[in-house]
C-alpha cells in the first residue's frame, strides 16, 4: 500500500539558514513517481519537482535541492540559505500505477516558518 | 491563462444545505481531481476525472458527488451538508501523461455550522 511520511510537522529556521524537510515513502511498485509541493500562505499549491524511481540522480534548482535514496524509500529537499518568502508548507507525494491510471498520496506537510 | 479557478472562495452552510463548487481550468487538461485539506492530514482525494463523462471515487467520496460535463470544468456537490465536511477544498487538473503535475486552484474554504 502506498503511505507517504513527513515526520516533521512544523520547523523554524532563522533566515540564511539551511533547512533539510523529510520525506519517507513506501510502495510495493517498482515503477513511482515521487512529487513535492509548495503551499504558500496565499493557499495555492504549487508545484516544485518530480521524479521517477528509475532516476536516483539528486538534483538542484537554484536554493533548491533533493536527494533520492531507494534505498531508504526517501526524497529529501533541501532548501539552501532560507529566505522568509520560503515560509510555507511543503507537501511530498507519491504516484503509482493502477488499473486505468495513476493514483496519488500527499503526505500530512511541514510547515516551515522562517524568520527574519 | 487563468490557470485552474474555483467558485466560490469561501462559504458557510448550515447542516443539511446542499451546494455545489465549481472548478474550471483552461489548460485543456484531461484529468481533474478534487482534494480537502485538513489541519495535519494533507490533501485527500474525493473524486477524479479522467476525460469529459468519466468521474471515479478517490480515498474520501462520502457524501460528495462529482459531475464532469464539459472537459474545462468539474463540479463537487454536497447534497446534505455536515459539519466533518468543514474544510478547505482544492481542484486540480494535469495532463493525460500520467503521472504529470497537478495544477491546483485557490481553494474554497467550507465551513458547516
Amino acid at each position: 500500500a502506498q503511505k507517504v511520511t513527513q515526520a516533521q510537522t512544523e520547523i523554524s529556521v532563522v533566515e540564511k539558514e539551511d533547512v533539510t524537510l523529510d520525506c519517507v515513502y513506501e510502495t510495493r511498485d517498482t515503477t513511482y513517481y515521487l512529487f513535492w509541493y509548495k503551499q504558500p500562505p496565499s493557499g495555492e499549491l504549487v508545484f516544485l519537482i518530480r521524479r521517477n524511481s528509475f532516476d536516483e540522480q539528486n538534483e538542484i534548482s537554484g536554493r533548491y535541492s533533493w536527494n533520492f535514496q531507494k534505498s531508504t524509500s526517501s526524497f529529501n529537499f533541501t532548501i539552501t540559505a532560507s529566505q522568509v518568502v520560503d515560509s510555507a508548507v511543503y507537501f511530498c507525494a507519491l504516484s503509482e500505477a493502477y488499473t486505468g491510471g495513476f493514483k496519488t498520496i500527499f503526505g500530512a506537510g511541514t510547515r516551515l516558518f522562517v524568520k527574519a | 491563462n487563468a490557470g485552474v479557478t474555483q467558485t466560490p472562495k469561501f462559504r458557510v452552510l448550515k447542516t443539511g444545505q446542499s451546494m455545489t463548487l465549481l472548478c474550471a481550468q483552461d489548460m485543456n487538461h484531461e484529468y481533474m481531481y478534487w482534494y480537502r485539506q485538513d489541519p495535519g492530514m494533507g490533501l485527500r482525494l474525493i473524486h477524479y476525472s479522467v476525460g469529459e463523462g468519466t468521474t471515479a471515487k478517490g480515498e474520501v467520496p462520502d457524501g460528495y458527488n462529482v459531475s464532469r460535463l464539459k472537459k474545462q470544468n468539474f463540479l463537487l456537490g454536497l447534497e446534505s451538508a455536515a459539519p466533518s465536511q468543514t474544510s478547505v477544498y482544492f481542484c486540480a487538473s494535469s495532463k493525460r501523461e500520467a503521472p504529470s503535475e497537478q495544477y491546483f486552484g485557490p481553494g474554497t474554504r467550507l465551513t458547516v455550522t
